[in-house]
């Protein structure tokens, strides 16, 4: 199974809105709405911010949202905060009935 | 509150089996949900290794399926991660998360470094 493809890096001011896209093929993202977004701080565990594409976990802000077209997963950002600052992984269930992940995007709040 | 806490070696010798153990606490595991194991490398993204539902149930990442065996003790709610074989590919920091269904997974451990060493 080959991993999720993510952009290296994105970037935006406090305020501003941003998002990621993750990008599969028929077999994973776009074949199941099962795909979550991840969070990681430097040194932390991930913390789950939205699973089965577009839902979220209690205590995660709605300035966070999902979405999915085609083979394509996104995670918006709205009112980009510092404390948003942290890599974000994508994951999707496959037709394997196994779990990839996406090579992680570094967000970088200016 | 929902706590997971992995324990095992933080070395072990290349080609030799990686053991490790997690300890739910504030949930039984009896009660429902898969367990998984997952691994990051340092400074790289991360990967799943495989997880197992309460019945003993199990699924794993393909690239790894040979070498791994993921299994439960509900009476010490605990579940365990064995990776035969190891090498240095292997070094990595290893979480143990709950997992909500298709691998959605919300609680964490805060995860072990596992060194191989040759």
């Amino acid at each position: 199974q080959s991993a999720l493809t993510q952009p290296a890096s994105v970037s935006g001011s406090p305020g501003q809105s941003i998002t990621i896209s993750c990008t599969g093929t028929s077999s994973d993202v776009g074949g199941y709405n099962y795909v979550s977004w991840y969070q990681q701080h430097p040194g932390k565990a991930p913390k789950l911010m939205i699973y089965h594409v577009s839902n979220r976990p209690s205590g995660v802000s709605n300035r966070f949202s999902g979405s999915k077209s085609g083979n394509t997963a996104s995670l918006t950002i709205s009112g980009l905060q510092a404390e948003d600052e942290a890599d974000y992984y994508c994951g999707s269930y496959t037709s394997s009935s196994s779990w990839v992940f996406g090579g992680g995007t570094k967000l970088t709040v200016l | 509150q929902v706590q997971l806490q992995e324990s095992g070696p933080g070395l072990v010798k290349s080609s030799e089996t990686l053991s490790l153990t997690c300890t739910v606490s504030g949930y039984f595991i009896s009660g429902g949900y898969y367990w998984g194991w997952i691994r990051q490398p340092p400074g790289k993204g991360l990967e799943w290794i495989g997880s197992i539902f309460r019945s003993g149930s199990t699924d794993y990442n393909p690239s790894l399926r040979s070498r791994v065996t993921v299994s439960v003790d509900t009476s010490k709610n605990q579940f365990s991660l064995k990776l035969s074989s190891v090498s240095a590919a292997d070094t990595a920091v290893y979480y143990c998360a709950r997992d909500i269904g298709h691998y959605a997974s919300d609680y964490w451990g805060q995860g072990i470094l596992v060194t191989v060493s040759s």
